[in-house]
């Protein structure tokens, strides 16, 4: 089955720990993206990537980082920077450039539930 | 800045209605739109997206509608369903760039 997958489900971080979210898919995409999702509010964009080995700051980068190694793969870091992190991340990809079928729908992972013990 | 406005933020409808979701943007130059059910603690399922050339997209029970040019959307629900409780959130795709914007939702519950 096509899709995207995320690891683990739940992530519990001890103040000034480094931790890494994994984000997979097999949809040949070309885009991927991370958002984080806090109560009451909506998606907020941390990092997106239009390619492999390129990528752009989204919103609210700071404390985080990411890498574009392969096309299928797209790993968030938390840094000890992130002053509150603490939230639901999503992670989701979709096929800008597909052609004339291309409807840049994008897909979404079942989500990472990160808290700060 | 693009900014997406959804009002209500919650909603309660009894089994059988039909009920309609808006969302609003402030900036018309957009490359397409799209709403999303949530689920409790899940990731965001595509429901309907419409491209900023077209007016309406349907799927099943389910009609989205877009106006370009007064910054509006909205989702149309028939024969509304218990199933159909979640959580409802629209986002617009800036043209030119590879950043969508969301909206905070609609959190939906149709009653037995």
């Amino acid at each position: 089955d096509g899709g995207i997958t995320q690891s683990p489900k739940y992530l519990f971080r001890k103040e000034g720990q480094n931790v890494t979210l994994s984000c997979e898919q097999n949809l040949n995409h070309d885009a991927m993206y991370w958002y984080r999702q806090d109560p009451g509010q909506g998606l907020r964009l941390i990092y997106y990537s239009q390619i492999v080995n390129d990528f752009q700051k989204g919103d609210i980068a700071e404390g985080y980082s990411v890498s574009r190694e392969k096309k299928e793969s797209f790993p968030l870091t938390v840094t000890s920077a992130q002053k509150n992190p603490t939230a639901f991340y999503l992670c989701a990809s979709s096929n800008p450039r597909g052609g004339e079928t291309s409807t840049d729908t994008q897909y979404f992972g079942p989500g990472t539930r990160l808290t700060v013990l | 800045k693009q900014e997406v406005t959804q009002i209500p933020a919650a909603l309660s409808v009894p089994e059988g209605e039909n009920l309609v979701l808006n969302c609003s943007f402030t900036d018309s130059a957009i490359y397409n739109l799209q709403w999303f059910r949530q689920d409790p603690g899940k990731g965001l399922t595509s429901l309907l997206l419409i491209q900023s050339s077209q007016r309406e997209q349907t799927s099943g029970r389910l009609n989205a509608s877009l106006d370009k040019s007064s910054g509006r959307s909205t989702l149309y629900i028939a024969a509304s369903q218990p199933g159909d409780s979640a959580t409802y959130l629209c986002a617009v795709k800036q043209s030119g760039t590879y950043k969508y914007i969301f909206g905070t939702g609609t959190r939906l519950k149709v009653l037995a």
